[in-house]
Formats: C-alpha cells, sequence, structure tokens
C-alpha cells in the first residue's frame, strides 16, 4: 500500500531563517506531487506541483520554492522566512498510472512557526 | 474557470443530529468531485467521491449524490458522532491540468 511522509512534523523558525521540508511517498512509481499552505482559517492554498522529477509548476509567486530530486521526494524551500510563511504545509500525491488519477492523497502535514 | 461553492459555517449539531453541508461547483463537463476531512491537527483524508452524473458516493455513514442537472454535491449523514467534528471540503478534478479544486471548508462541530 502506499504511504506518504512528512517531516518534520512542527517547526519554529525566526524570520529571516531558511526552511526546508520533506515529502517523501512509498509504494507508488511517478506520482503526481503536490505542496499546499493552510493558514490562517481552513483554506487550501496550492503552491507547487510536479508531474516528474525536476518538473515543477508554481502556483503563487513569493519566496518559497520547490525541488523533485527523486521520484517519490518533494521539497520545500525557502531561503528567508517572513512572518507571513506561518501555517500547515501539506503534501499530497496523486498517480496518474492507477485506476484513480483524479485522487489525491494528503500527508499529515508540518505546522510551521514563524517568530 | 472551475470554482466550488461550499457553507462556510461553523455548523454546530447536537450528537445524532442530521448533517447537510451544501457543495455546489462550476466547472466544464464531468467533473470527478469529492469530499476531504480534516481532523483537528491533521492532514485531509479522502471521504468519498463521485465520478459521474448521478452516481453516489458514501462512506462511514456519510453520503453525496453527483446532481450534473443542479451542479451540486451535498454531504449529508443521517446521525453525526462527537468523533464527525472535523473539517469538511468539497473539491472537483478536471483532468486537463492535474489539481484540484477546493471550496474553503466548512468547520462541523458535534456536541454530545
Amino acid at each position: 500500500s502506499q504511504t506518504i511522509h512528512q517531516w518534520p512534523a512542527t517547526l519554529v523558525q525566526p524570520v529571516g531563517s531558511p526552511l526546508s521540508l520533506e515529502c517523501t511517498v512509498e509504494g507508488t512509481s511517478n506520482p503526481n506531487l503536490y505542496w499546499y499552505r493552510q493558514a490562517a482559517g481552513r483554506g487550501l492554498q496550492l503552491l507547487f506541483y510536479s508531474v516528474g522529477i525536476g518538473q515543477i509548476s508554481s502556483e503563487v509567486p513569493q519566496n518559497l520554492s520547490a525541488s523533485r530530486p527523486q521520484d517519490r521526494q518533494f521539497i520545500l524551500s525557502s531561503k528567508k522566512l517572513l512572518l507571513s510563511d506561518s501555517g500547515f504545509y501539506l503534501c499530497a500525491w496523486a498517480s496518474l498510472a492507477g485506476h484513480a488519477p483524479d485522487t489525491q492523497y494528503f500527508g499529515p502535514g508540518t505546522r510551521l512557526t514563524v517568530l | 474557470g472551475n470554482s466550488v461553492t461550499q457553507m462556510e459555517g461553523p455548523v454546530t449539531l447536537s450528537e445524532e443530529a442530521f448533517l447537510t453541508i451544501n457543495c455546489t461547483y462550476t466547472a466544464t463537463g464531468y467533473p470527478s468531485l469529492f469530499w476531504y476531512v480534516q481532523y483537528p491537527g491533521e492532514g485531509l483524508q479522502l471521504l468519498l467521491k463521485a465520478t459521474k452524473a448521478d452516481d453516489k458516493g458514501s462512506n462511514k455513514g456519510f453520503e453525496a449524490t453527483y446532481r450534473k442537472e443542479t451542479t451540486s454535491f451535498h454531504l449529508e449523514k443521517g446521525s453525526v458522532q462527537v468523533s464527525d467534528s472535523a473539517v469538511y471540503f468539497c473539491a472537483l478534478w478536471r483532468g486537463s491540468n492535474y489539481k484540484l479544486t477546493f471550496g474553503k471548508g466548512t468547520l462541523l462541530t458535534v456536541n454530545p
């Protein structure tokens, strides 16, 4: 079966510090991968998605970036965090090769607090 | 473009009450429709889905029917429990861009 991991689970960082969040998926090959942010309130904002190694699409211009160095690894980074980067970051995957290419499965999330 | 509108709530119910959370959508063609649930401090979990008109998705006592004529996918449960307290998201998928379009979420609180 497929599983998705995110770490760290929680993170407290000072303004201006760098960031690296990691997401890995097990049990599937060549998944589509997604990064979402959930800020104050409940809404979900799609930040990046990737359809393959090295292929990144950005949805929102900001001080965040994403990379996909391996097929099942997706990394969210920042060189200098802003207060507004605080939130709950969710990674998700979907398999175009499977029987349900329309369905995304989410990880447990990373709670980021920027002070 | 695609969009999803759902009642924002919050919705507060007593245990064993009937639940309806409304969701309507705008999209071309026949999108796939979803309900996701997010328990406090956790990621989203797929609750149910429907991929074509008149399909009924169901799981854990929750149901939703894909209504093409009214472009709706309302979530219902006949008798809610305290453990159903969570945020519920309606979403749609049109295959051309690999992305889900989410509603803003509805916070449900069930009191004993």
